[in-house]
Parts: C-alpha cells; sequence; structure tokens
C-alpha cells in the first residue's frame, strides 16, 4: 500500500531551465512533507521540507508546492544545474516522525 | 558534525547466518531510525528510538529483526537467520526532536 507516489520514475531537463518533480499522497492525516536528494552509494540527504499548514516554501533554488486539496506536492528547481542530476524522494511524516517515502524520480541535467 | 556513520558500509554472508550493523548518529540527535531500501523502491520504515527508548516497530520488522540503543547513544540492528529476501540496503538516520531526518550511507546487505 504505497502511500507516496512519484509516478515519474525519470526526468530530463536542459541546464538553466525549470525542473518539476512532482508527489501525490494518499493519507489526509500526514502533515509535514519533505524532499530528499539522493547520490548513488551516499544516504538521502535532506533538502527542503513544508508544514501542511502552508502551500509554499522556498530555499534559493529550490520550491516546494504543496496543494492539499489534490493530496499533491511538487518541488520546482530553477535554475537546473548539472549538479543537480540525482534521485529525488517526496517523503511524508506520519505520527510517529517516521517517514514515508515514494519510490523517487531520477532527475538528469543535460549541459 | 561529522554526521551519521553506519558500519560497516557492505556485508555479504550466507543465508542462515546472523548479522550485525551499526549506526552511530548526530551527537545531539535523540531519535534514531532504522529503514531498509530495495532496488527501485524508496527507503521504508523499520523501527525508531527516543533515547533508548524504541517507541515504533513497522510490521516489516519480522521477529528475526532486533534492534537495540543502549544508553541513547549508538544503535545496532540484528538479523538473525538471514534469508534470500533480506538483501537490501539498511539505512539509518537521526534527528533533533521532530526535525528532519538526516541520514547514513546505508549498509548494503547481500545474502548468498
Amino acid at each position: 500500500d504505497q502511500q507516496v507516489k512519484q509516478n515519474s520514475p525519470s526526468l530530463s531537463v536542459q541546464e538553466g531551465r525549470i525542473s518539476i518533480l512532482n508527489c501525490d499522497y494518499t493519507n489526509s492525516m500526514f502533515d509535514y512533507f519533505l524532499w530528499y536528494k539522493k547520490y548513488p552509494a551516499e544516504g538521502p540527504t535532506f533538502l527542503i521540507s513544508i508544514s501542511s499548514i502552508k502551500d509554499k516554501n522556498e530555499d534559493g533554488r529550490f520550491t516546494v508546492f504543496l496543494n492539499k486539496s489534490a493530496k499533491h506536492l511538487s518541488l520546482h528547481i530553477v535554475p537546473s544545474q548539472p549538479g543537480d542530476s540525482a534521485v529525488y524522494f517526496c517523503a511524508a511524516k506520519g505520527g510517529a516522525n517516521n517517514l514515508f517515502f515514494g519510490t523517487g524520480t531520477r532527475l538528469t541535467v543535460i549541459p | 558534525d561529522t554526521g551519521v556513520s553506519q558500519n560497516p558500509r557492505h556485508k555479504i554472508t550466507k543465508r542462515g547466518q546472523n548479522v550485525t550493523f551499526r549506526c552511530d548518529p548526530i551527537s545531539e540527535h535523540n531519535r534514531l531510525y532504522w529503514y531498509r531500501q530495495t532496488l527501485g523502491q524508496g527507503p521504508e520504515f523499520l523501527t525508531y528510538f527516543q533515547n533508548e527508548a524504541q517507541l515504533e516497530k513497522s510490521r516489516l520488522l519480522s521477529d528475526r529483526f532486533s534492534a537495540e540503543r543502549p544508553k541513547g547513544s549508538f544503535s545496532t540492528l540484528e538479523i538473525q537467520r538471514t534469508e534470500q529476501g533480506d538483501s537490501a540496503m539498511y539505512l539509518c538516520a537521526s534527528s533533533l526532536d521532530w526535525q528532519p531526518q538526516h541520514f547514513g550511507d546505508g549498509t548494503r546487505l547481500s545474502i548468498l
């Protein structure tokens, strides 16, 4: 039972353009959402988060949008850089602070 | 801040053997989590400690799995009588209270 879904396994974007990664969830009790970036042979690295009381959070080139009615969030990266190439995981926090992860989207930024 | 440290990075063992992994969290973090990740999937929650108390266990954590966090510092995850299906990356994370979790680089377990 996948409570967090990332339906795009991969995404390719030209350097300098916007990257948009999408995530959907099914559990309306989730109250906090996070994005992690993962390079090969490394653990996930925290990128940005958003509380369910907000609809947008921005940190430099990264912005996360939350649409609670649609149970959808997205991560925007602009401008995209080759170093952003990685697998991006969306995660939602359950009641005990354990995280439910999506299956990831592999982003490739083409120079 | 030296980050979350996990040892060993790789473990290869025969089916039926016992294995133990260690996680050293970020020193000031009071919460510690174990996750398992298989190919093509995101990390799946296994168990969670607040200080030395194990507060939650996933249904994925069968009775062959045991985790400890003595004195609320490092943690160990033991798998007894390993099976082929235990092959995975085992990730440890830590956090200070409700703040975002920081992950180690994981221990990759391969069962022959």
